[in-house]
C-alpha cells in the first residue's frame, strides 16, 4: 500500500471547518483512500473512503486531487467531540498481503472552544 | 447495527497464566482482525481471517493463538505473555477483505502484563 503523510497536529475553533490534509504521492490506480478516527482510548472508527470521485456523507466530505496524490478530509463544523486522532490511510482493492489498514502517525486534532 | 463488542475491556495477567480475549459482530462480515495497539501509537495488524479462515499473520508470536469459531466470532489466546505485550487488543471487521470494505472497530481489550 501506499503511503501516507500528515500533518502531526492541527487546532480548530469550534463551528469552523476542519479541513485536515493527507498526502500520497505513490498512489497507484486501485487504491481506496481511507479516513479514519480515534477518540482517546477508544477503538478507531469509520469516516469515509473513497477513490477518485470526491464523497460526501453524514460526518465529512472527502476530496480527492485529480492526480490522486493528495486529500482532504473536510469537518464542515466541528465540535468538541470532534477532537481526535485522524488517520488516513490507502488501501488495495486486492488484498495480496499485508496490506489491510497500515495506519500512519495520523494527525492530532484538537476543537477548541 | 454495526456494533463489534469485546471482552473483557481490561485485563491483567501474570506471565504464566492463560487468558483469552473475545470478539463478537453481528452485521454477517466475513473478515474479522485482531490489531495491538500500544500507547501513542498507530494500530498495527496482528491476523486477518476471511471466511473463518486465517489469511494472514503478521509475523506475530506463537504465544498469540487466533481463533474463529464461526463467523461471528474471533478470539485472541493469550499464553506466557511479556510485559511488552500490554497494550490495547482491537478486534475489527469487514464485510470483505477487499479494501473496498470499511472496516468496525470494536473498543478494545487494555492488557496489562505483570
Amino acid at each position: 500500500d501506499a503511503k501516507t503523510t500528515q500533518p502531526p497536529s492541527m487546532d480548530c475553533a469550534e463551528g469552523r471547518a476542519a479541513n485536515l490534509p493527507c498526502n500520497h504521492s505513490t498512489i497507484s490506480g486501485n487504491e481506496y483512500v481511507y479516513w479514519y478516527r480515534q477518540i482517546h482510548s477508544q477503538g478507531p472508527q469509520y469516516i469515509i473512503h473513497g477513490l477518485k470521485n470526491n464523497e460526501t456523507n453524514e460526518m465529512a466530505s472527502l476530496i480527492i486531487t485529480e492526480d490522486r496524490k493528495s486529500s482532504t478530509l473536510i469537518l464542515p463544523h466541528a465540535t468538541l467531540r470532534d477532537t481526535a486522532v485522524y488517520y488516513c490511510i490507502v488501501r488495495a482493492l486486492r488484498l495480496t498481503g499485508a496490506n489491510n489498514l497500515f495506519f500512519g502517525t495520523g494527525t492530532r486534532l484538537t476543537v477548541i472552544p | 447495527d454495526t456494533e463489534v463488542t469485546q471482552t473483557p475491556k481490561h485485563l491483567v495477567m501474570g506471565m504464566t497464566n492463560k487468558k483469552s480475549l473475545k470478539c463478537e459482530q453481528h452485521m454477517g462480515h466475513r473478515a474479522m482482525y485482531w490489531y495491538k495497539q500500544k500507547a501513542k501509537k498507530p494500530p498495527e495488524l496482528m491476523f486477518v481471517y476471511s471466511y473463518e479462515k486465517l489469511s494472514i499473520n503478521e509475523s506475530v508470536p506463537s504465544r498469540f493463538s487466533p481463533e474463529c469459531p464461526n463467523s461471528s466470532l474471533l478470539n485472541l489466546h493469550l499464553h506466557a505473555l511479556q510485559p511488552e505485550d500490554s497494550a490495547l487488543y482491537l478486534c475489527a471487521s469487514s464485510q470483505g477483505r477487499a479494501g473496498e470494505y470499511e472496516q468496525y472497530f470494536g473498543p478494545g481489550t487494555r492488557l496489562t502484563v505483570t
